[in-house]
């Protein structure tokens, strides 16, 4: 099926450090999501955004919603150990699809 | 809240065998679940879409009568994965869509991890 082109891959930051990841998509989506996965879990909400240009935090994490409807990133500052896991981005279309298209995952490793 | 939960979290069961994995959306109803599989490495990959009160909604190359879905309540989808051979061996999660007045969220479970030996 359709995917999201996510980058990095994988990022390996000191503690401390800042962090970026973007998802970008040839398609428009009405809803991006940002979840975060630990080893053996099942994804965790970290931030839903709703409306094109929107900017929203939660604690350290940041992400917005691309003004073309196409594209997302998530900033984390001041990273963590406990900041380590695999992020995904999601996109959802509009209407009654509910269906979420998924980027390959950024994998995170902080460095105490 | 939003919570999710499944059961098993993980599962063994000989080649041949059925075996069932139940999705609870604990505090909120939710019509519609999903039903994802994940290989180690690899992003979430939809298997179907799982209606309160009607048939699944299977993606393309996901055999329905190998992948059974039961949604009887707004709280409970179950997966029964029949005749369960090795290549079966997966990481299994399933999400609940969370419907607000405006907006819409996914819930993800925690995962079963099935080994078919």
């Amino acid at each position: 099926g359709q995917q999201l082109n996510q980058s990095p891959q994988s990022m390996f930051i000191q503690e401390g450090e800042d962090v970026s990841m973007n998802c970008t998509s040839s398609s428009i989506f009405n809803t991006w999501l940002w979840y975060k996965q630990d080893p053996g879990e099942g994804p965790v909400l970290l931030i839903a955004l709703y409306k094109a240009g929107e900017l929203t935090s939660n604690g350290r994490l940041t992400a917005q919603f691309g003004i073309t409807r196409k594209d997302s990133f998530l900033n984390i500052s001041a990273s963590i150990p406990s900041d380590v896991g695999i992020y995904f981005c999601a996109g959802r279309g509009g209407g009654s699809n509910y269906k979420l298209t998924f980027g390959k995952g950024t994998l995170l490793t902080v460095n105490p | 809240g939003a919570v999710v939960s499944q059961h098993p979290s993980w599962v063994i069961c000989k080649s041949g065998t059925s075996v069932k994995i139940e999705c609870r959306s604990l505090d909120f109803q939710a019509t519609t679940m999903f039903w994802y599989r994940q290989f180690p490495k690899q992003s979430l990959m939809l298997m179907a879409t799982s209606n309160e009160g009607s048939k699944a909604t299977y993606e393309q190359g996901v055999e329905k009568d190998k992948f059974l879905i039961n949604h009887a309540s707004l709280t409970l989808s179950t997966l029964t994965v029949t005749s369960a051979h090795p290549e079966d061996s997966s990481f299994y999660i399933c999400s609940a869509l969370k419907v607000g007045r405006y907006t819409d969220t996914q819930y993800f479970g925690p995962g079963t991890r099935l080994t078919v030996l």
